[in-house]
């Protein structure tokens, strides 16, 4: 089946650096996404990667390695209203988006 | 970037009423749109993926018949909810694809069913 894992919820304090890890067992692979998405919103694009390695935008960086199934979502600098849930999805090989179940991420002054 | 409305934000309505949520591309054309419904605290669970002209493909588990969904034109795609029940009451958003690897969401509509 297809699986998508990453932490539940975590917490980091204002200003400093945050690791949001995702794994994935999929049929496929079309690339992986992470999204933004605060309470009672709707989710926001972040980021996009379909190779490995590492996509640095602004304060938040994607990692990907497909052989070991493996992304991570790096936020530095950390400021209050990055407190959301963080949406990792995964492209399958029918270009359907398969999501896990996102984490929330509490940050503290 | 593209953007994607929904109306209406938020809805209130009685049990076994029907209730038709709008999602609107605004700026692009959209062959293919997808709904999604999500629960407090839970991750989006795709509904279904509405192609222009055709039927909808509903996920496992979905009932088609409860569950309708309209993509008339490249602009627009309707659900509605027939029979609404309280277990109904969620978040519902759609999405729109610009591509294959493009897609953007709507706002969101929260449903209440009393």
């Amino acid at each position: 089946g297809q699986n998508i894992d990453q932490p539940t919820e975590m917490t980091a304090t204002e200003g400093a650096i945050v690791q949001i890890n995702c794994t994935y067992q999929t049929s496929g692979f079309n690339g992986l996404f992470w999204y933004q998405q605060h309470a009672g919103e709707a989710p926001t694009f972040l980021s996009y990667n379909v190779l490995d390695g590492l996509e640095e935008k602004g304060r938040f960086s994607s990692f990907l390695s497909r052989s070991k199934g493996y992304s991570y979502l790096l936020l530095k600098e950390l400021q209050m209203k990055d407190s959301a849930s963080y949406l990792c999805a995964v492209m399958d090989s029918n270009y359907q988006l398969i999501w896990g179940a996102g984490t929330k991420l509490i940050i503290k002054p | 970037g593209a953007v994607v409305s929904q109306h209406p934000s938020w809805v209130i309505c009685k049990s076994g009423t029907s209730v038709k949520i709008e999602c609107r591309s605004l700026d692009f054309q959209a062959t293919t749109m997808f709904w999604y419904r999500q629960f407090p605290k839970q991750s989006l669970m795709l509904m279904a993926t509405s192609n222009e002209g055709s039927k909808a493909t509903y996920e496992q588990g979905v009932e088609k018949d409860k569950f309708l969904i309209n993509h008339a034109s490249l602009t627009l795609s309707t659900l509605t909810v027939t029979s609404a029940h309280p277990e109904d009451s969620s978040f519902y958003i759609c999405s729109a694809r610009t591509s294959e690897y493009e897609q953007y969401f709507g706002p969101g509509t929260r449903l209440t069913v009393t």
